[in-house]
């Protein structure tokens, strides 16, 4: 069974300082991971999508990056700012899945100091 | 483009009734995944619907259910409320290439939170 970790829980960080969320899976055989965001009492904006053949995906001041072999991938943000904190989660299907199953992460909740 | 929409935002019942929830997925869109999100078990999968046939069921017992219609809109149906049926209810939609069954980026709804009480 899929399991996904999000490390850390929780993590406040200054205005301006670059950052680092990571997610860990236990099973390698996913068909993608896509990382999301999720502001206080909404529903989910995705952010970036690798797909398992891929390494790594940027957008803007996200970049994303996926180690398939050890069950890794982490979304780095460049110079935070208050507007970036949220629940960062991470979600991977699997190659077992037949369909878009998506098995989620508990999230890290970011909180970006003015 | 809309994106996708979810009614009603808010709903409040008492244990012993029933619900329906609604989604309409991005246009174009054929894949529907309803999820469930609550402070102590997080975002669990409940179902997905593909061309009007479930194709994905989740751990939940038989009070969910849902189905989804011609025009890829879906509705999802909790039967005989219980309290902790309380919870924010999220729909996603994704495009699936038709030659492949690749998925694409799954784009979540502004959910409808259910309070039982």
């Amino acid at each position: 069974k899929q399991e996904v970790t999000q490390i850390p829980a929780a993590l406040s960080v200054p205005e301006g300082e670059n950052l680092v969320l990571n997610c860990s899976f236990t099973d390698s055989a996913i068909y993608n991971l896509q990382w999301f965001r999720q502001d206080p009492g909404k529903g989910l904006t995705s952010l970036l999508l690798i797909q398992s053949s891929q390494r790594e995906q940027t957008s803007g001041r996200l970049n994303a990056s996926l180690d398939k072999s050890s069950g890794r991938s982490t979304l780095y943000i460049a110079a935070s700012q208050p507007g970036d904190s949220a629940t960062y989660l991470c979600a991977v299907v699997g190659l077992g899945t037949s369909g878009s199953r998506l098995t989620f992460g508990e999230g890290t909740q970011l909180t970006v100091n003015p | 483009k809309a994106g996708v929409t979810q009614t009603p935002r808010y709903l409040i019942k008492t244990r012993g009734q029933q619900v329906t929830l609604s989604c309409s997925p991005i246009s174009g869109h054929r894949s529907v995944s309803w999820y469930q999100q609550t402070p102590g078990q997080g975002l669990q999968f409940l179902f997905e619907y593909f061309s009007e046939t479930q194709r994905n069921k989740g751990n939940f017992p038989g009070r969910f259910s849902g189905r989804q219609f011609s025009n890829s809109r879906s509705e999802m149906n909790v039967s005989t409320l219980e309290l902790g049926d309380s919870a924010l209810y999220l729909c996603a939609s994704s495009l699936v290439k038709r030659t492949s069954g690749d998925q694409e980026t799954q784009y979540f709804g502004p959910g409808t939170r259910l309070l039982v009480l």
